[in-house]
């Protein structure tokens, strides 16, 4: 089954400061990669996304994530956080033949004051 | 932007009730909806997927007929937990995706299932 690894379930991070949550996929012919936000209690908003084309995506919030074929990675960046971005953040793909999206585990990115 | 609209938020229910769970898009047509299930700090499950018209795909593992779902227009679907037990408390998501949408996924609230 394709799968979606986030290793990080906790990132603690001083506001202002950069942050990265990492996203790694297993490796398939073609694969669409998203990134979601949740807030305590709500559903997912979608950040950004990567289809096809570059390689470097920007998404709301400031966000941008990198989708890297060789490593399998689709990293979520973010120069500068704010309180407000504390929230879950979900890593997701789908695949070709199958509509669904298939999640990570999630990622809590605390920010601190 | 697409909007879907996700109903009740949180319900509380005695066990062996059942509870329907409403899932509308507000400014498109969902050709496919899904229904996601989220445990406490966990991630979301698919639980089925829903085309319009058509009978619901149930991922494997999913009991088919204690989760019933119903896509019957091209903006509402619903699940309904039915002879609900303690184990079914849940937070429950439904996403919606309409044609041609260039894959942008919408999701609803969410809602909150207790069972007591």
């Amino acid at each position: 089954a394709q799968s979606v690894t986030q290793l990080d379930s906790q990132v603690p991070v001083f506001e202002e400061a950069p942050v990265e949550l990492r996203c790694n996929y297993s490796s398939s012919v073609s694969v669409y990669l998203f990134w979601y936000v949740q807030y305590p209690n709500q559903g997912l908003q979608l950040l950004l996304k990567y289809l096809s084309g570059s390689t470097l995506v920007k998404g709301i919030n400031g966000f941008e994530a990198e989708f890297n074929k060789s490593q399998t990675s689709f990293h979520l960046r973010k120069p500068s956080v704010h309180i407000s971005d504390t929230a879950e953040y979900f890593c997701a793909r789908m695949d070709t033949g199958r509509r669904a999206l298939t999640f990570g585990s999630g990622t809590r990115l605390q920010v601190q004051p | 932007g697409a909007v879907v609209s996700q109903h009740p938020s949180r319900v509380i229910c005695k066990s062996g009730t059942s509870v329907k769970i409403e899932c509308r898009s507000l400014d498109f047509q969902a050709t496919t909806m899904f229904w996601y299930r989220q445990f406490p700090k966990q991630s979301l499950m698919l639980m089925a997927t829903s085309n319009e018209g058509s009978k619901a795909t149930y991922e494997q593992g999913v009991e088919k007929d204690k989760f019933l779902i119903n896509h019957a227009s091209l903006t509402l679907s619903t699940l309904t937990v039915t002879s609900a037990h303690p184990e079914d408390s849940s937070f429950y998501i439904c996403s919606a995706v309409g044609a041609g949408s260039n894959y942008g996924y919408t999701f609803g609230s969410g809602t909150r299932l207790t069972v007591v």
